[in-house]
């Protein structure tokens, strides 16, 4: 059974800090891997996705693959109280379904 | 381009009754995955439809169902509903399936009570 693997939280970081989400996963073929942002009774929206090992920055947002060590990161920075949310890691490969994470509970403290 | 649609919204049910979700991609999209969100479990795959046929089905009960018309639009089915069956149901749209480079964008979902 393919699973993906994130701690729950809540992951509580002072408002102007840095907050670092982790994921790992245990399909090793896996390809794609993309973290959406929930906020508490919405759906999720997505936030980036990235394919490649290495960083990938989009904004206040970085995502770290190291297809290796079979993990990807979040990283947050200038973390803002409208970041409080949680992050979940989804992951796939060709012609497969994704498989999400638990989510990790983000609280971002003015 | 407007977003993924959901309908209804919220529903509430009794046991032993049947519903019908029903979801409209993002135009051009061909691709529908259906989910099962609760707190306990997280986010749980139903399945995917891709051109009106079922390409993936996770792990749950014959009793849920669904498919895809010619339009793309998906519908799921929950048959003979039980209490265990209150979630949030939420419907994910993508360009094409398999891709992997593809991306799910996600519709507002339909609260489902079972009362």
């Amino acid at each position: 059974q393919k699973e993906v693997e994130q701690n729950s939280g809540p992951l509580s970081v002072p408002e102007g800090a840095i907050a670092s989400l982790n994921c790992t996963y245990s399909d090793r073929g896996s390809q794609s891997f993309f973290w959406y942002r929930q906020y508490s009774g919405k759906s999720p929206e997505l936030i980036m996705f990235i394919y490649s090992n290495g960083d990938k920055e989009d904004g206040r947002f970085t995502a770290q693959l190291n297809k290796a060590s079979q993990y990807v990161s979040l990283l947050i920075r200038d973390s803002q109280p409208s970041d409080s949310a949680t992050y979940l890691c989804a992951v796939t490969n060709y012609g497969q379904n994704f498989v999400f994470g638990p989510g990790t509970r983000l609280s971002v403290l003015p | 381009k407007a977003g993924v649609t959901q309908t209804p919204r919220y529903l509430i049910k009794t046991r032993g009754q049947q519903v019908t979700l029903s979801c409209s991609p993002i135009s051009g999209h061909r691709s529908v995955s259906w989910y099962q969100q609760t707190p306990g479990q997280g986010l749980q795959f139903l399945f995917e439809y891709f051109s009106e046929t079922q390409r993936n089905k996770g792990n749950f009960p014959g009793r849920f169902s669904g498919r895809q018309f010619s339009n793309s639009r998906s519908e799921m089915n929950v048959s003979t509903l039980e209490l265990g069956d209150s979630a949030l149901y939420l419907c994910a749209s993508s360009l094409m399936a398999g891709s992997s480079t593809d991306t799910q964008y996600f519709g507002p979902g339909t609260r489902l009570t079972v009362l």
